[in-house]
């Protein structure tokens, strides 16, 4: 159980463009969805929270007009880069974490995104 | 704000030796998460804590969470070359995790 599946796994866009990434809780209900960014080599550094049905709660220095979280369900939350640069090139990645006050949090398969 | 520091950063050793890393913070916590990530992929739960003193083994690995509940350790016994990969303590309380920097784990066959 406890399975987070993430799509893209891959995306190149060009500059300007928005890329939409989905992260989906397979086999239990995710109230809480937190995105994650990593460099090459480093650690996840959080990007925001989002809580079903209200708004996602973004780290100090993330912009929340580039960075667009939605999660409408229980069982999916989408990240949306929009007008993307070059330098938002990087891996995202999506962890959930359950209901009834749970404090473990699975993680996606990651999306690498490309931003030529 | 809030940090883990994981150590050690990197180490290389020989199949078969036993490795040990710990992650420490200044705030304390009601939970410690060890995850491992591979390249290209989402980290994986390897173990998780709940209360201070808690020692928990999943096979070869060994997690305890500190008695001041701002530490644990993660050990690895009888390393294969599999172990491979990055290894991330994570911690928080009723919100957001936080993760430490990672260790590095390259085993020698």
């Amino acid at each position: 159980g406890a399975v987070v599946s993430q799509h893209p796994s891959w995306v190149i866009c060009k500059s300007g463009t928005s890329v939409k990434i989905e992260c989906r809780s397979l086999d239990f209900q995710a109230t809480t969805m937190f995105w994650y960014r990593q460099f090459p080599k480093q650690s996840l550094m959080l990007m925001a929270t989002s809580n079903e049905g209200s708004k996602a709660t973004y780290e100090q220095g993330v912009e929340k007009d580039k960075f667009l979280i939605n999660h409408a369900s229980l069982t999916l939350s989408t990240l949306t880069v929009t007008s993307a640069h070059p330098e938002d090139s990087s891996f995202y990645i999506c962890s959930a974490r359950g209901s009834g006050g749970s404090r473990e949090a699975f993680f996606g398969q990651g999306t690498r995104l490309t931003v030529v | 704000g809030q940090q883990l520091n994981q150590s050690p950063q990197s180490m290389f050793i020989q199949e078969g030796e036993d490795v040990s890393m710990n992650c420490t913070s200044s705030s304390i916590f009601n939970t410690w998460l060890w995850y491992k990530q591979d390249p290209g992929e989402g980290p994986v739960l390897l173990i998780a804590l709940y209360k201070a003193g808690e020692l928990t083994s999943n096979g070869r690995l060994t997690a305890q969470f500190g008695i001041t509940r701002k530490d644990s350790f993660l050990n690895i016994s009888a390393s294969i070359p599999s172990d491979v990969g990055i290894y991330f303590c994570s911690s928080g309380n009723t919100g957001k995790l936080i993760f430490g920097q990672g260790t590095t784990l390259q085993v020698k066959p």
